[in-house]
Parts: structure tokens; sequence; C-alpha cells
């Protein structure tokens, strides 16, 4: 069964450093989606992706992030300058026609 | 904007007994709902959505979950758990138009005791 899969598993940086976090969307999906939780949290939507641009933001989503699909596979988050509060699980998404949205694994990022 | 409110926070059950879970929205319009499951150390599953017609769904793992549109619910159910059942439950909610991004509950801690 086809999955979402993200790289790394567990990203650990010092505050300031930028860091990318990458995701493979399953192949023949067409809207993709970046969500956060930070520990002990809920699950909070960041942003969405829909053919080539953001279709829309939170308000966390601020100019420290960007999101691209370098290629027809991967889609990644960028984070340019850390901070402590970005330590948080960040799970990617997908979509297909339906509505339903397939989660990867999640991606721990730990900053000090 | 949308909200989804999940009152219990942490629930302890023995094994065999029944789960009911609290879900509700907040939404005026069309929504379609999920539960997803989360357990230690693992990514988000799905376990059921409802989108239309018949309001009582079935998911897997002998979930399921009934829509009452006239009290914005969404409650999971399950008639007798696991101990395998220990796992947080996250109750979610998507527009049905748009990008639907998922808004989510603050979710509801299970534990299950053997």
């Amino acid at each position: 069964e086809p999955e979402v899969t993200q790289t790394p598993s567990h990203q650990v940086t010092q505050m300031g450093q930028e860091v990318i976090l990458r995701c493979v969307p399953i192949s023949n999906h067409l809207y993709f989606y970046w969500y956060r939780q930070i520990l002990g949290q809920k699950v909070e939507f960041l942003v969405s992706f829909y053919n080539n641009e953001i279709s829309e933001k939170s308000e966390i989503f601020d100019d420290q992030f960007s999101v691209e699909r370098p290629d027809g596979s991967n889609f990644t988050l960028k984070i340019r300058s850390t901070k402590l509060e970005d330590s948080a699980m960040y799970f990617c998404a997908s979509r297909g026609q339906g509505n339903e949205q397939f989660f990867g694994p999640g991606t721990r990022l730990t900053v000090l | 904007a949308q909200s989804v409110s999940q009152h219990n926070h942490h629930v302890i059950l023995s094994e065999a007994a029944s789960l009911e879970l609290g879900c509700n929205y907040s939404y005026g319009g069309t929504v379609n709902l999920f539960w997803y499951v989360q357990y230690p150390g693992q990514h988000l599953q799905l376990l059921l959505k409802y989108f239309s017609g018949d309001p009582l769904v079935k998911g897997i793992k002998g979930f399921e979950a009934e829509f009452i549109k006239s009290k914005f619910s969404f409650n999971l159910r399950k008639p007798s758990v696991q101990w395998s059942d220990t796992a947080e439950y996250f109750c979610a909610v998507s527009l049905n138009f748009g990008n639907e991004k998922l808004t989510f509950g603050t979710g509801t801690r299970l534990t299950i005791i053997p």
C-alpha cells in the first residue's frame, strides 16, 4: 500500500540554524500539507500546497517558513532560522481526489 | 473558523469495558469528520471518516462513530476495548470545499488496564 514517507525521523539543530524537512507524498496525490504537534498539544495546521503554490497557511507559518516541491516527488518544509519554540513533531500529509489525508510518520525537530 | 472540542483528556478503562469518546465541532456548514489514532511512538492513522450518508460509520479495529448533526457531535465508540487500544485519539474536521485542511481536537489519551 502506498504511504507518505518523511526524512529525517529526528533532527536536532541549534537555535538560529536552518532546517529542511523532507516528505515524499503518495505519487498520484495533488494536495500536500504540513502540520505540527508540539509535545503534549494538539496537531496544528501549518500550510497547504496545491498546483505548485500555497493555497492556505496558518498564522504559525510566518516568514521563517517556506515550502517547496522541487521535483515531482519531494515536498519540503524549510525553517530559515529556528527558534526554541519550533521544537515539535512535524507531519506531512497528502491527499488525492478524495477527502482523506494520509499522514507520514513525522519528523521530530529538537531545537537547542 | 471551525473548531473541535474533545472534552475527555484522559480516559482509563479496563479491558472489555465499553468506550465512548466525545467530539463536538463548531461550524454551520457541511463538514467532513474524522477520527485518527496515534499509538505510542507511531504516526497518525485514520480510524474512520464521515463525509455523507449513513450517520453511523464503522471503522477499523471495531470502532464506530455516530454523526449527530443537531448536536454537532461525532462521538467515537467501541463496545469492548482491548489493551492494544491504548493510544491517543484525535477528532478532526475539514470543510467540504477548498483545500480541506484538517482542524484537530486536543486529543484524548486512552489507557486500557489489562
